[in-house]
């Protein structure tokens, strides 16, 4: 069975610093897409980033980046010169190539700090 | 392009009574699918469709159902609602191994 770990319920962060999120997953399968969704408070589910498994680069965009090491099943978030517009929840979520359907982890509530 | 768009965005019931909930996908999008999302559960995966299909189904009660339309606009159904299914149901579009959100139908049951 697909899993999918966020080990930091809540973090916080001052305005302009980075911060790193974290995920792991399990997975036996070798093709496969991470994901990062934000929901602010408005609810509206949205799609930060996204890493297909058979690259070796990992994605940026823009102010976001992640780190995939796909040996250790780990998928991070990096949020550099934060904005107290990234204040949300963060979702890290996989799925395999060819698969309908998204498996989400629990979430990071994320605070930046004015 | 408009995005995915869900219809209505509240709703209150009744314990015991049944409710459909709407989604429009993003235009050229086939595929929807449906999340409920708990405070308890977190996010989980309903069902999902593909040209009036539905190729996947999550670990729900046949209370739950949904069916979608030859021009890709998506609806699910929930029977005899208990508290339980208070949730906020998020539907999903996708095209290319991206998934696009809507906002959200808000359900509280009473």
């Amino acid at each position: 069975a697909q899993t999918v770990t966020q080990s930091q319920p809540e973090m916080s962060v001052q305005e302009a610093e980075t911060v790193t999120l974290s995920c792991t997953y399990d997975t036996s399968e070798n093709n496969y897409y991470l994901f990062w969704y934000k929901q602010p408070p408005s609810r509206q589910m949205i799609l930060v980033i996204r890493q297909e498994a058979y690259k070796q680069q990992n994605a940026t965009e823009n102010r976001f980046s992640v780190n995939f090491q796909k040996a250790a099943k780990s998928f991070s978030l990096k949020i550099s010169d934060s904005q107290l517009g990234d204040t949300a929840m963060y979702f890290c979520a996989f799925t395999h190539f060819g698969n309908e359907k998204l498996t989400f982890g629990t979430g990071t509530r994320l605070t930046i700090i004015p | 392009k408009a995005g995915v768009t869900q219809t209505p965005r509240y709703l209150i019931k009744t314990r015991g009574q049944q409710v459909t909930l709407s989604c429009s996908p993003i235009s050229g999008h086939r595929s929807v699918s449906w999340y409920q999302q708990t405070p308890g559960q977190g996010l989980q995966f309903l069902f999902e469709y593909f040209s009036e299909t539905q190729r996947n189904k999550g670990n729900f009660p046949g209370r739950f159902s949904g069916r979608q339309f030859s021009n890709s606009r998506s609806e699910m159904n929930v029977s005899t609602l208990e508290l339980g299914d208070s949730a906020l149901y998020l539907c999903a579009s996708a095209l290319g191994g991206l998934w696009y959100f809507g906002p959200g139908t808000r359900l509280t049951v009473t």
